[in-house]
């Protein structure tokens, strides 16, 4: 199947910081790609659909100026938690849909602690 | 939208045993089904999907069933394993749209 990365792995950083987060697609072409967080034990809540050379669409209670995504290739997007707080704390996940567009293929997922 | 709720949100079995977790759905144009599994802190993984032109489909020990008049899907597990403990999400999505909408997962518990 499609394989989608996911870099870093996990990150602890103090409040106020920035963190990026990368997800990539590694054998095959992603014009979009999705991001979502996921709190312990509950499910995905998709953040932001990510498209490539243009702006990404966020999901109702997301704010945009806070989770800064970019998508410049059809390869890469990324996530950019701006000034974060200990309740950006999370399990961040992005994925990508197949050339068919059913099937998504999720990323290892990026552990955020914010201290 | 789409509303995609999952029953039960705990299921525990002894090994040997059949787990089976049921999804409704609320927008009738909804035509794919995927079903998830995620390991504890990792990935959600692909174990099976159904489309609406389908009831049932089957691989080894994993089976889903979709009744499209009740807008209800099922995912059987057979013969569980202790390795078959994780969370499972089922998720619908429509034809032409490809955000799929999750329930809020199953934690099955496979008891040796």
């Amino acid at each position: 199947g499609a394989v989608v990365s996911q870099h870093p792995s996990w990150v602890i950083c103090k409040s106020g910081t920035s963190v990026k987060i990368e997800c990539r697609s590694l054998d095959f072409q992603a014009t979009t790609m999705f991001w979502y967080r996921q709190f312990p034990k509950q499910s995905l809540m998709l953040m932001a659909t990510s498209n490539e050379g243009s702006k990404a669409t966020y999901e109702q209670g997301v704010e945009k100026d806070k989770f800064l995504i970019n998508h410049a290739s059809l390869t890469l997007s990324t996530l950019t938690v701006t000034s974060a707080h200990p309740e950006d704390s999370s399990f961040y996940i992005c994925s990508a849909p197949t050339t068919s567009r059913e099937t998504q293929y999720f990323g290892p997922g990026t552990r955020l602690l914010v201290l | 939208g789409e509303n995609v709720e999952q029953h039960p949100s705990t299921l525990s079995v002894q090994e040997g045993d059949s787990a089976v977790i049921k999804c409704t759905y609320s927008d009738s144009a909804s035509n794919y089904f995927p079903w998830y599994k995620q390991e504890l802190g990792k990935r959600p993984q692909l174990i099976i999907d159904i489309r609406s032109n389908v009831g049932e489909k089957k691989d080894q020990r994993i089976a889903v069933t979709l009744n499209k008049t009740a807008k209800h899907f099922s995912l059987h597990i057979t013969e569980t394993q202790p390795e078959d403990s994780a969370v499972y999400f089922c998720a619908a999505s429509k034809g032409g749209s490809y955000i799929p909408t999750f329930g809020r997962g199953t934690s099955l518990i496979v008891h040796p």
